[in-house]
C-alpha cells in the first residue's frame, strides 16, 4: 500500500524569505502523480502545484517549486519570497493507478511578518 | 461554474440520530470520494465510487454508507452517529483514466461540511 509521510509537523518562516516542506511516499509503481494541497483557515483544498513521475523536469508554478526525487521517493516544496497568504496547512499527497488520492499528515506553515 | 457543492456546511447531531451529507458536482467527473478531517490531522478517506453504481471502501468506511446513482450525485450516510464521527467532511471529484487516458487531473473539493455529534 502507498503512504505518504510529512515529517514537519509545523514550521515557520519570515516573510520574504524561502522555505521548503519536505515530503517522502513509498510506493512499488511506475507511473503516478504527486500534489501539494494548501488548506489555508478557510478550509478549502486548494492545488498549489502537481509533478508527474515520468517527468523528470521539476515543476514550477510562480513562487513555488517542487524538488522531485524520484529514486528518493521524495517530494518537497519550495515557497520563495514567501508572503502571508501562504499561512496555512500543506499537504502532499499521491494519486496512483486507482485514483486514490493519499495524503500525508500535513505541515502548518507560519509566516511571519 | 460550480465545481463541487456540499451541502449542509454546519450541522450539529445528536448520538444516534442519522443524516446524509449531499455531495453534487457538474464537471462530469467520473471518480467521487468522500473524505473526513479530524482536528489538526490529515484526510482520511471514506468512500469512492469510479463511476455511477460503483462504490467502494476506503481507509475509514465503518459507520458511513454511500451510493452513485448518477454522475453528478454521491451523498453521504451516516445511520447512527457517534461522538467519533464529529469531523469536517470534504467531498472531491476528479476525472482518472487509465492508459492512453492517464491523468494528472487533479481532484476538485467541496468546501467540507462541519459536523458536531453531541
Amino acid at each position: 500500500a502507498q503512504t505518504v509521510t510529512q515529517s514537519q509537523p509545523e514550521m515557520s518562516v519570515q516573510e520574504a524569505e524561502t522555505v521548503t516542506l519536505s515530503c517522502t511516499y513509498d510506493t512499488s509503481e511506475n507511473n503516478y502523480y504527486l500534489f501539494w494541497y494548501k488548506q489555508p483557515p478557510s478550509r478549502q483544498m486548494i492545488l498549489v502545484i502537481r509533478q508527474e513521475a515520468y517527468k523528470q523536469q521539476n515543476a514550477t508554478e510562480n513562487r513555488f517549486s517542487v524538488n522531485f526525487q524520484k529514486a528518493a521517493k521524495s517530494f518537497s516544496l519550495k515557497i520563495s519570497d514567501s508572503q502571508l497568504g501562504d499561512t496555512a496547512m500543506y499537504f502532499c499527497a499521491f494519486n496512483g493507478d486507482t485514483g486514490k488520492l493519499i495524503f500525508g499528515q500535513g505541515t502548518t506553515l507560519q509566516v511571519k511578518p | 461554474n460550480a465545481g463541487v457543492t456540499q451541502t449542509p456546511k454546519f450541522r450539529i447531531l445528536k448520538i444516534g440520530q442519522s443524516m446524509t451529507l449531499q455531495c453534487t458536482q457538474d464537471m462530469n467527473h467520473n471518480y467521487m470520494y468522500w473524505y473526513r478531517q479530524d482536528p489538526g490531522m490529515g484526510l482520511k478517506l471514506i468512500y469512492y465510487s469510479v463511476g455511477a453504481g460503483i462504490t467502494d471502501k476506503g481507509e475509514v468506511p465503518n459507520g458511513y454508507n454511500v451510493s452513485r446513482s448518477t454522475t453528478e450525485d454521491f451523498p453521504l450516510r451516516l445511520e447512527l452517529a457517534a461522538p467519533s464521527q464529529t469531523s469536517v467532511y470534504f467531498c472531491a471529484s476528479s476525472y482518472f483514466g487509465q492508459g492512453a487516458l492517464y491523468s494528472n487531473q487533479p481532484q476538485h473539493f467541496g468546501d467540507g461540511t462541519r459536523l458536531s455529534i453531541l
